[in-house]
């Protein structure tokens, strides 16, 4: 049983449209988040959910929203796709706890032409 | 601002050999520090969590150690094997908050 799952795995688009990416996780954790790495490969928070509360946003653009139907779910719109928003994109759960341990979903390779 | 740093950003060592991983931090007021492992268009697996409390965490083959007071963490694996090549991610938490601060990853190569 996979952990964290995110869809799709791939994901390629054009300029300007809007598309979505899906997190679920099954390890009953009460917070989830979204972290992009770039083309270095360096990985950086983008959002954090818990119980259904916006708790950090690290200057995102608002073309990207993270929208949470439950504590499960941790989906990612992003609206007039641009090219430099190419990148592999993850999601992450965890406790509230601060002692607890994180964990990952497999990422979606996001390409914009 | 936590500022975490991998050294070196790349290692090639030959099957047998025992290598140990830095990872350094600028802020130590953690809670704990993570080491991941991730291969080529794959996702991070988490390795260990060592907590602040900790100096030593083990898992087979791979010990991590934690000192917070110097700001820095090493992962020391044993025997390594090819099937250890990929990419070793140290992570730690933002003060006040869950998320992960990234290091920039180390790039392992065993050669067999």
């Amino acid at each position: 049983d996979t952990a964290v799952s995110q869809t799709p795995k791939y994901l390629v688009t054009q300029m300007g449209n809007d598309k979505s990416i899906k997190c679920e996780q099954n390890l009953g954790h009460d917070t989830m988040y979204w972290y992009k790495q770039d083309s270095k490969k360096f990985l950086k928070i983008m959002f954090s959910y818990n119980n259904k509360e916006l708790i950090i946003n690290e200057t995102v653009p608002n073309r990207f929203s993270p929208k949470s139907p439950d504590k499960a779910h941790l989906n990612l719109h992003i609206n007039s796709l641009e090219l430099g928003d190419s990148a592999v994109y993850f999601c992450a759960s965890s406790d509230r706890d601060q002692n607890t341990e994180a964990f990952f979903g497999q990422g979606t390779r996001l390409t914009v032409v | 601002k936590q500022e975490v740093t991998q050294i070196p950003a790349a290692l090639s060592v030959p099957e047998g050999e025992n290598l140990v991983l830095n990872c350094s931090f600028t802020d130590s007021a953690i809670y704990n520090l993570q080491w991941f492992r991730q291969d080529p268009g794959k996702g991070l697996t988490s390795l260990l969590l060592i907590q602040s409390s900790q100096r030593e965490q083990t898992s087979g083959r791979l010990n991590a150690s934690l000192d917070k007071s110097s700001g820095r963490s090493t992962l020391y694996i044993a025997a390594s094997q090819p099937g250890d090549s990929a990419t070793y991610l140290c992570a730690v938490p933002q003060t006040g908050a869950n998320n992960l601060f990234f290091g920039t990853g180390t790039r392992l190569t065993v050669i067999p």
